[in-house]
């Protein structure tokens, strides 16, 4: 069936550092994919989406572009804060289900 | 603002008694979905609904069922409730290809 297997945690980086979370999907037909990011104490709320090959999701300097020939969608980000401290979850959806990776523990240090 | 609510946020329960988490949209969605999360594990869909009446399984919906009466409204019923049930249970609803979350209920079985 389909599913997503994304990068595991957890990660721990500096201030201003670069972070890539590495997510693969598999799905027998063309699925949307989505980040989700979970803050400590809070619900998951969306943080970026792509409904179709080569689109480019992005939103609070959050990035991820949808590749189908590798099947995957990295999230990036060039420079972390400390507020970016989260778990994140890649996740795909076909038809009507939503399916999630296990998500990542990312830590930013001041 | 979307708003799913979630009738409880901490709930614990005995071995084998029947228990209902019970969750309510306001947006009007057809969709709606129930998870649990579990510390590596991610989360995982149990099951989900498309529309009133109408349900289908997710990858773990052994011990569990689901009820679907009014749109707004999506239930979730462990028949017979065991400790392997401790989780955070997590709802969704959504429209189209974004799903909004609920804050989750954790639930302790003891």
């Amino acid at each position: 069936g389909d599913s997503v297997t994304q990068m595991e945690g957890p990660v721990t980086l500096s201030e201003e550092a670069f972070l890539t979370i590495n997510c693969t999907y598999t799905a027998t037909g063309y699925p949307s994919l989505f980040w989700y990011v979970q803050y400590p104490g809070e619900g998951l709320q969306l943080l970026l989406k792509a409904t179709k090959a080569d689109d480019k999701g992005s939103n609070k300097g959050f990035e991820a572009t949808y590749r189908k020939e590798t099947t995957s969608f990295h999230l990036e980000k060039g420079s972390v804060q400390v507020s970016d401290s989260a778990v994140y979850f890649c996740a795909l959806r076909y038809d009507y289900k939503l399916s999630f990776g296990a998500g990542t523990t990312v830590t930013v240090r001041a | 603002d979307v708003k799913v609510t979630q009738s409880s946020r901490y709930l614990v329960k005995r071995t084998g008694e029947k228990v209902f988490l019970e969750c309510v949209q306001d947006m009007d969605h057809e969709n709606m979905f129930w998870y649990r999360q579990d510390p590596g594990l991610g989360l995982r869909l149990i099951y989900f609904s498309y529309d009133v009446k109408m349900k289908e399984k997710g990858d773990i919906p052994e011990g569990y069922s689901v009820s679907r009466e009014k749109k707004e409204r999506f239930s979730l019923i462990l028949e017979s409730a065991s400790t392997n049930q401790t989780s955070m249970y997590l709802c969704a609803s959504g429209r189209g290809t974004e799903a909004f979350f609920g804050q989750g209920t954790r639930l302790t079985v003891v």
